[in-house]
């Protein structure tokens, strides 16, 4: 298996604008996750799916953020309008069902977003 | 609440030398814990893991046991390499959390060679 994969893995874009990012899990994984990497901050999750439903999405910073998966092949995050806070390493992860008590989650390489 | 501190980095040690980044954490229930790792420019991999108290978990020379009585999950090596270098998290999930890792701010490791 490829792994998760994410696009793009570099995004420079001004603010104002329009950003989605895109993740591919790894397939037959039923959970989706998303996460956000900043000096500042550290690793935040914003939101996870299972089977493709929204479970948990009270890590969303604000409205501008949105996420949807449309099937289970592939998930986006859209920021609209992008704003320069919000200049970050966006990472997707991806986790079998099963696997109680723990459940290893697969990260995918990361998409770094620059906001000017 | 949950939590997970971790030792403050960065960290820079010469090779071979012994490895210990301390973690801490706060969960309801019985929670597993994790030891995650990032190499530059890559995305976070599953380093180690233990589920229940007293596991220990253990992969490519890097150790830690699960500590319940002082909620500790410490991560060590006997002697690191150049290759070793990396930013490491400490996580878990607790019981009642669904699917949430909690990640700790993640430490910095320099080997010199």
């Amino acid at each position: 298996d490829a792994g998760v994969i994410q696009s793009p893995r570099h995004e420079v874009t001004e603010m104002g604008q329009e950003v989605t990012l895109r993740c591919k899990p790894i397939s037959g994984h039923d959970y989706l996750f998303w996460y956000r990497q900043t000096m500042m901050r550290g690793l935040e999750l914003l939101i996870y799916f299972n089977n493709n439903v929204p479970i948990d999405d009270s890590g969303m910073p604000e409205d501008r953020f949105s996420a949807k998966m449309p099937n289970a092949s592939f998930s986006t995050l859209k920021i609209q309008p992008s704003e320069p806070r919000d200049s970050a390493v966006y990472f997707c992860a991806s986790s079998q069902e099963g696997g109680i008590p723990y459940y290893e989650q697969y990260f995918g390489p990361g998409t770094r977003l620059t906001v000017t | 609440g949950n939590s997970v501190t971790q030792m403050e980095g960065p960290v820079t040690l010469s090779e071979e030398a012994f490895l210990t980044i301390n973690c801490t954490y706060t969960a309801t229930g019985y929670p597993s814990l994790f030891w995650y790792v990032q190499y530059p420019g890559e995305g976070l991999q599953l380093l180690l893991k233990a589920t229940k108290a007293d596991d220990k978990g253990s992969n490519k020379g890097f150790e830690a046991t699960y500590r319940k009585e002082t909620t500790s999950f410490h991560l060590e090596k006997g002697s690191v390499q150049v290759s070793d270098s990396a930013v490491y998290f400490c996580a878990h999930i607790s019981s009642g959390s669904a699917r949430q890792l909690t990640f700790g701010s993640g430490t910095q490791l320099t080997v010199l060679p």
